[in-house]
This record gives structure tokens, C-alpha cells and sequence, in this order.
């Protein structure tokens, strides 16, 4: 069966220090990959998106970006994090466009 | 714009009641509508809706589509305390990404 991890779990990091959170799937191939970033009462917001190793698209401008290095890994990073970027970060899997997507734990993210 | 608006925003309930929650669509291309339960962490995948009419169920819970009054409802019935969770719906259009844009949520608490 498929698994999909996240970490770290929660981090607390200041303002203008550099992010990375990492998202892992086991169990399948060529998997498309998201990454969504969901505010205190809010609904997910599409971050980036990939469809292959290498291959990222980004939704929203800001002052993250995304890498995929091998198939199965996605990572989201930043080398200086804003307060904005304060909330929960969920990676998701699914088998193509077609199908559903299924979450990660998350990391809950804190800029101080 | 697309949009996603999910109606109550928030419901308390008593055990054993039934509820109806709302989702209602405003997109371009539309290919199908995605409900998923929320409660601390990953949101967990219910139901995926593409054709008008035809209902889908799990349990207690049970969603319908329609397509030409742009809107879909999950119901749950016998509504347990375990039932409290955010109720997240996503719409998909066509294309090869996949990408879900997500309405901003029904809380629902479950009183016992």
C-alpha cells in the first residue's frame, strides 16, 4: 500500500531563515505531487504541483519554491521565510490527474 | 474567477441528528468534485463525484452531484461524535494537472 511522509512535524523558525520540508511516497510510481499551505480557518491553497522529477509548476508568486529530485520526493523550500508564510504545509499524492490526492500529516510552520 | 463556497461555515449538532452540508461551484471545465474530512492533521479522502445524480455512499455518509445546478451535498446520518471534523469540498477541472481548488471548510461539531 501507498505512504506518504512529512517532516518535520511542527518547526519554529524566525523571520529570514531559510525553510526546507521535505514530503516522501512509498508504494507507487511517477506519482503527481502537490504541495498546498493551508491558513488558521481556511481552505487549501495550491502551491506547486509536479508531474515528474524536474518538472514543477508554481500557483501562487511568493518566496517558496519546490524541487523534485527523485521520483518519489518533493521539497519545499525558502532562504528567507516572511510571517506570512506561518501555517500548515500538506504535500499530496495521486496516481494521475484523474484521481483523488491523499495528504501527508503536514508541518505546521511558525515564523516568529 | 474559480471558485469553491461551502455552506454553514460552522454546525453544532447532537448525536444521532442528521446533517446536510453544501458545496456550491463556480468553475471553468469542471471535471469532478472531491469531498475529504479534516480533523487535526491530514485531511482523509471521502468521495470523488464526475456525473449528476448519482449517489455515492460510505457508511453513514452519502454525497450527490448536480451538475446543471453547480453544487454538490454530503449528508451524514446518526451523526456520532466522531463524526466532528472540518469537511473540506474540491473541485477539479480538466486538464493534466490535477489540481483541486478547495472551498474554505464546514466545521461540524458533534455534541454528545
Amino acid at each position: 500500500s501507498q505512504t506518504i511522509h512529512q517532516w518535520p512535524a511542527t518547526l519554529v523558525q524566525p523571520v529570514g531563515s531559510p525553510l526546507s520540508l521535505e514530503c516522501t511516497v512509498e508504494g507507487t510510481s511517477n506519482p503527481n505531487l502537490y504541495w498546498y499551505r493551508q491558513a488558521a480557518g481556511r481552505g487549501l491553497q495550491l502551491l506547486f504541483y509536479s508531474v515528474g522529477i524536474g518538472q514543477i509548476s508554481s500557483e501562487v508568486p511568493q518566496n517558496l519554491s519546490a524541487s523534485r529530485p527523485q521520483d518519489r520526493q518533493f521539497i519545499l523550500s525558502s532562504k528567507k521565510l516572511l510571517l506570512s508564510d506561518s501555517g500548515f504545509y500538506l504535500c499530496a499524492w495521486s496516481v494521475d490527474s484523474n484521481y483523488e490526492q491523499y495528504f501527508g500529516p503536514g508541518t505546521r510552520l511558525t515564523v516568529t | 474567477e474559480d471558485k469553491v463556497v461551502q455552506s454553514p461555515l460552522s454546525l453544532v449538532v447532537h448525536e444521532g441528528d442528521t446533517v446536510t452540508l453544501n458545496c456550491s461551484y463556480e468553475v471553468t471545465n469542471f471535471r469532478s468534485l472531491l469531498w475529504y474530512k479534516q480533523e487535526k492533521k491530514a485531511p482523509t479522502f471521502l468521495f470523488m463525484l464526475t456525473s449528476s445524480g448519482i449517489e455515492k455512499k460510505s457508511g453513514r455518509l452519502s454525497s450527490i452531484l448536480d451538475k446543471k445546478e453547480l453544487f454538490s451535498i454530503l449528508n451524514i446520518t446518526a451523526t456520532q461524535t466522531g463524526d466532528s471534523a472540518v469537511y473540506l469540498c474540491a473541485v477539479r477541472r480538466s486538464g493534466n494537472t490535477g489540481k483541486l481548488i478547495f472551498g474554505q471548510g464546514t466545521t461540524l461539531q458533534v455534541k454528545p
